[in-house]
């Protein structure tokens, strides 16, 4: 089965500056997805940024990019110059293939805190 | 307003009642997902659904039943609650093959 594994249970940055969101999964299949989503206090889940396993470009978003690992079977998250609104729990995702249940499991969050 | 609905988004339940957390999406899409959400464990996947008619156990199934009658709803029901279960719950759909899932806006559940 495959795990998703957050390793940081909490992380602070100043605004302005960039942070980093650690991931780390298992699986045995070669062809998958990858999602971080950001669930702010509102409770809402929101998609933050996506990465197929097939390409070799690492995915970005205006200030969020993902460096993706794909032998290291890692997947972290950069938020460039922090804003006050990024603060949230950030969850990372995995996602099987259709043929292998289509499944989307989750890590354990990491609750991400902006300081001014 | 396209997206996908949950009702209702809280509820205190007495332990050993029956209770159904209702789920509607009319963006068409063929998956749909229930997950219970706690601190410190993520979301956890109970029951899904790849197509109307057919359903799958997740990975904290026991205690849960759901039903796909057809594509837009998802209902999930908890036959006799107990305090474990006091949890947020997510339902989520996406179209079959690998897009993002999209979330309701969940439902706080407190089993008392």
């Amino acid at each position: 089965a495959q795990t998703v594994t957050q390793s940081q249970p909490e992380m602070s940055v100043q605004e302005a500056e960039t942070v980093t969101l650690s991931c780390t999964y298992d699986t045995s299949e070669s062809d998958y997805y990858l999602f971080w989503y950001k669930q702010p206090p509102s409770r809402q889940m929101i998609l933050v940024i996506r990465q197929e396993a097939y390409k070799q470009q690492n995915a970005t978003e205006n200030r969020f990019s993902v460096n993706f690992q794909k032998a290291a079977k890692s997947f972290s998250l950069k938020i460039s110059d922090s804003q006050l609104g990024d603060a949230a729990m950030y969850f990372c995702a995995y996602r099987s293939p259709y043929r292998y249940g289509n499944k989307l499991v989750f890590g354990a969050g990491t609750i991400l805190r902006v300081k001014s | 307003i396209a997206g996908i609905t949950q009702a209702p988004t809280s509820q205190i339940l007495a332990a050993g009642r029956r209770m159904t957390l209702r789920c509607t999406q009319d963006m068409r899409h063929n998956a749909m997902y229930w997950y219970r959400q706690d601190l410190g464990l993520g979301l956890r996947l109970i029951h899904y659904s790849n197509t109307a008619g057919t359903t799958g156990k997740g990975e904290v199934p026991d205690g849960y039943s759901v039903s796909r009658a057809n594509t837009d709803d998802f209902p999930l029901t908890l036959a006799s609650a107990v305090p474990s279960q006091t949890s947020v719950y997510f339902c989520a759909s996406s179209v079959s093959g690998g897009a993002e899932a999209f979330f309701g806006q969940g439902t706080r559940l407190t089993v008392v």
